[in-house]
């Protein structure tokens, strides 16, 4: 079993529409959580850290689950720059820290 | 405005060459790191250093090797490329008091094929 996973996706929405990504991570033991966003052929780039209380950042919402051990991300009202591949990512201390990604869902807004 | 810029960006190179990939940074981040990502994989860390002279093997470290001389630069080394080293490398960077904790930031990434 990885460790973050993901559905790869893709998912085709249109314009407007309201899409969530889910993430589950298998080591209890994690501590810190974040969602990337990473643009086709280019680098990632933070998107928003995730808090147990949840957080808000314009359309976007970050949850963490951690009962379930699960991460996800909401995104409302997309727009068409939002195509790109979110990853989900757990950092977690096991003698050192260890920062692990998923492989990344894949999201197409269409108009 | 700082950055982290990574060189070259597309290198074809054949099996058994020595290839290095370098990677400046002008935030002063005392953390660096290199990943690699392939189709259907997360960023895979394949060497890490939290300081000067300090080097750390990731998950995926067989064939590879950095040095950290000082806090801008952690080249990567390939010391006898193979095929399955083709990949596209991303160095990063980050500088908070729990290393790895923090946001990361990434360089552009470096494509590299191994024929």
């Amino acid at each position: 079993r990885k460790e973050v996973e993901q559905d790869p996706g893709p998912f085709n929405v249109p314009e407007g529409a309201t899409v969530a990504f889910n993430c589950t991570y298998s080591n209890s033991a994690s501590q810190s959580f974040f969602w990337y966003r990473q643009d086709c052929r280019k680098e990632p780039k933070l998107l928003m850290s995730v808090y147990s209380s949840g957080n808000e950042d314009g359309r976007f919402t970050a949850q963490l689950n951690r009962a379930s051990q699960y991460i996800s991300l909401l995104i409302r009202d997309s727009k068409l720059s939002d195509s790109a591949t979110y990853l989900c990512v757990v950092t977690l201390n096991t003698g050192g820290f260890k920062t692990i990604f998923g492989a990344g869902t894949r999201l197409f807004v269409k108009a | 405005d700082a950055e982290i810029t990574q060189s070259p960006r597309h290198k074809i190179t054949e099996t058994g060459r020595q290839v290095t990939l370098a990677c400046h940074q002008t935030w002063n981040h005392n953390n660096m790191f290199w990943y690699r990502q392939d189709l259907g994989h997360g960023l895979r860390l394949i060497h890490y250093s939290y300081g000067v002279q300090d080097t750390n093997k990731g998950e995926v470290s067989d064939g590879y090797s950095v040095s950290r001389s000082n806090t801008e630069d952690l080249p990567l080394t390939l010391e006898s490329a193979a095929s399955s080293q083709t990949s596209v490398y991303f160095c990063a960077s980050s500088d908070n008091g729990q290393p790895n904790t923090g946001e990361l930031f990434f360089g552009e990434g470096s494509r590299l094929t191994v024929l």
